[in-house]
């Protein structure tokens, strides 16, 4: 089967600029997740949807990060603005269903440098 | 916040030989997995181990978990050069919802 797409793979703005991400989940997964992970450091769960709707999103930051999955299939995140901060790899993972003990699968990440 | 801690941060060893991470967390969880992070690449589950178990073997994986000592460890038997890549411990926490927390990884590599 065909693994969780991402892109871009890389992306250069400086700050307070706009950017967002794509993700294509495995089709047939209802779970969608975004990570961030800072050079050195493992990913943080950013957002986590079910289908279309959110189920976790406690430690996205909502006043420039947002995410949506309107059609509970492939899934956008925004930064806007961007902060030096927000250097990291982007990851978006899926999994089947809603639970931690189903498998996920993450794609390859997309690598943001704000200057 | 980073749940896991893994030990050590990062591991030398040549083919053939053993590697050992270890993982310890702060509160209870319904299980652990662990993951691979190839350079430049996204994570590859390798093993989950859920709390009512103690160990668990995958092909040249071994895990085992005490609870008790709320720690966990991975062994990788007979590396090779391939498995060079950075080992990440994730939990889910009871009181989580589902969410799995990471640690900052061991960065492991195996020369040939």
């Amino acid at each position: 089967e065909a693994g969780v797409a991402q892109s871009p793979r890389y992306k250069i703005i400086e700050k307070r600029q706009s950017v967002a991400f794509w993700c294509n989940p495995i089709s047939g997964h209802a779970t969608l997740y975004w990570y961030q992970q800072i050079l050195g450091q493992g990913p943080k769960l950013l957002i986590q949807f079910q289908n279309n709707g959110v189920v976790d999103d406690s430690q996205l930051p909502k006043d420039r990060f947002s995410a949506e999955r309107l059609k509970g299939v492939d899934s956008t995140l925004k930064i806007q603005p961007a902060k030096l901060e927000d250097s990291a790899v982007y990851l978006c993972a899926s999994s089947r269903e809603w639970s931690s003990y189903n498998e996920q699968f993450f794609g390859p990440g997309t690598r943001l440098t704000v200057l | 916040s980073q749940q896991g801690e893994e030990d050590p941060q990062a591991l030398s060893i040549q083919e053939g030989e053993n590697a050992t991470m270890n993982c310890s967390y702060k509160t209870s969880i319904n299980n652990l997995q662990w993951y691979r992070q190839n350079s430049g690449r996204g994570l590859v589950h390798l093993i989950l181990i859920r709390s009512n178990e103690r160990e668990k073997h995958s092909g040249r994986l071994r895990v085992t978990l005490d609870t008790s000592k709320k720690s966990s460890s991975l062994l990788i038997t007979a590396s090779r050069a391939a498995d060079t890549a950075s080992y990440f411990c994730a939990t889910d926490e009871e009181t989580s919802g589902s969410r799995l927390t990471f640690g900052e990884g061991t960065q492991l590599t195996v020369n040939p």
